[in-house]
Formats: C-alpha cells, sequence, structure tokens
C-alpha cells in the first residue's frame, strides 16, 4: 500500500532555528496529515492539509503541499527543545481516506 | 489529550495466549482505525470500523479480529500470540473516516514472552 516517504530521516539543529522536514508520495491524494510522536507515546495530530490546497499554519507549523510533485513538507520555525520527536505524513490512497504512514524523520533540538 | 481512550497502557503475555485491546473514541466520532507500531515494520495499518461495520482492512493477521460495538468503542483481539506481536497498538479515532482528522490514543504496549 502507499505510504510518504519521509525526508529526512534524522535531523539535528540547535533552538532556535528552523527544521524542515519533506514527505513525498507516489499517487493521488485526497488529504494528507502530518503528526508528532515522542518516544514511545501516542501520535499527536499536527495538521491536516487537503488536495485542493497549498499551505495552511498552525501557531510555529507551516505545511505546504504541492500535488505536481507529490510532496508536501512540514516547517518548525523558532524550534524548542521540546519540539524534539518523530514527525510523520500520513497520506490516503485515492479513495481510501486510510492515513497510511511513512517511516517518519526523527528531529533532534539542542537547547 | 486527544479524547481517544485505550487500555491496558502496558500487556505483558506469554506465547500462545490471547489478548484483548479496548478503545473508547472521541465523543461523536464515528470511525475506529487500529494501528501496530514495531521497529522493523513502522506503523502499519490493521483494519477500520466505521459505525459498528468494518470498512477497511489492512495487513491484519487471521489471528487477529477486531469489531466496534454499538457505543461505538472498540476492540481488538490478538490470538495466538508469538513473540514477533510484540509492538506499539495505535487506536485512532475520526469523525466520519472520510477526510476528517485522526486522533491517536496513548497506546498499548504488548509484549510477548
Amino acid at each position: 500500500s502507499q505510504q510518504g516517504e519521509e525526508d529526512p530521516q534524522a535531523l539535528s539543529i540547535q533552538e532556535g532555528e528552523n527544521a524542515t522536514m519533506n514527505c513525498s508520495y507516489k499517487t493521488s491524494i485526497n488529504n494528507l496529515q502530518w503528526y508528532r510522536q515522542n518516544s514511545g507515546r501516542g501520535l499527536v495530530h499536527l495538521i491536516l492539509i487537503r488536495s485542493n490546497e497549498r499551505e495552511k499554519h498552525s501557531g510555529r507549523l507551516r505545511v505546504t503541499l504541492d500535488t505536481s510533485k507529490k510532496s508536501s513538507s512540514l516547517l518548525i520555525t523558532a524550534s524548542r527543545a521540546a519540539d524534539t520527536a518523530s514527525y510523520f505524513c500520513a497520506t490516503d490512497e485515492g479513495g481510501s481516506y486510510i492515513p497510511t504512514f511513512g517511516r517518519g524523520t526523527s528531529l533532534i533540538v539542542h537547547p | 489529550d486527544s479524547g481517544v481512550t485505550q487500555t491496558p497502557k502496558h500487556l505483558i503475555t506469554a506465547t500462545g495466549q490471547r489478548v484483548t485491546l479496548r478503545c473508547s473514541p472521541r465523543s461523536g466520532d464515528l470511525s475506529v482505525y487500529w494501528y501496530q507500531q514495531s521497529l522493523d515494520q513502522g506503523l502499519q495499518f490493521l483494519i477500520q470500523y466505521y459505525n459498528g461495520e468494518e470498512r477497511a482492512k489492512g495487513n491484519i493477521l487471521e489471528r487477529f479480529s477486531a469489531q466496534q460495538f454499538p457505543d461505538l468503542h472498540s476492540e481488538l483481539n490478538l490470538s495466538s500470540l508469538e513473540l514477533g506481536d510484540s509492538a506499539l497498538y495505535f487506536c485512532a479515532s475520526s469523525a466520519t473516516g472520510f477526510g476528517t482528522e485522526a486522533f491517536f490514543g496513548q497506546g498499548t504496549r504488548l509484549t510477548v514472552v
């Protein structure tokens, strides 16, 4: 089944810097969701962006979607140590509406 | 707090045994998903229910089964457990399951010994 693939697999930055994670997918989608997971904990829903949307914001988060390139990016501005977590994108195959996850990006923010 | 409740949080059991994982969705959500997360397989979709009916099946083993009850809570039954079934099992719920946000519970960590 289709999965979004996040890139990079791991990202290490200093507090205050911006973090950008990318997600690529293979076929058409209805929507794409971004999640955060702290080690061994549940997934926290961050943003859902629909296929007819290009950009969404939520606080320090900015998500873009380029359906022509089949890719999305998550930007975290002014990162904090508390942003340290794994970030996943979840795409749905056209018509299924089943969130299907990639392997995630592990983000470490150093204080 | 996502509003999705999973019990138990931790479960340790022996090979060959059967366990039941429980999930209460967010109030008003009609759709429930089950996922398995392991280090080697990542997050795998198992099964989805919508308003009591099975809607979609993913990589769910025949030894596993699930159901959603009239009050919309769901149970995932895992039987003839093997060491490889050790994983985090997540339940998620969404309002309709048709393009609405999916919110996850904290998961049940299953250890098979």
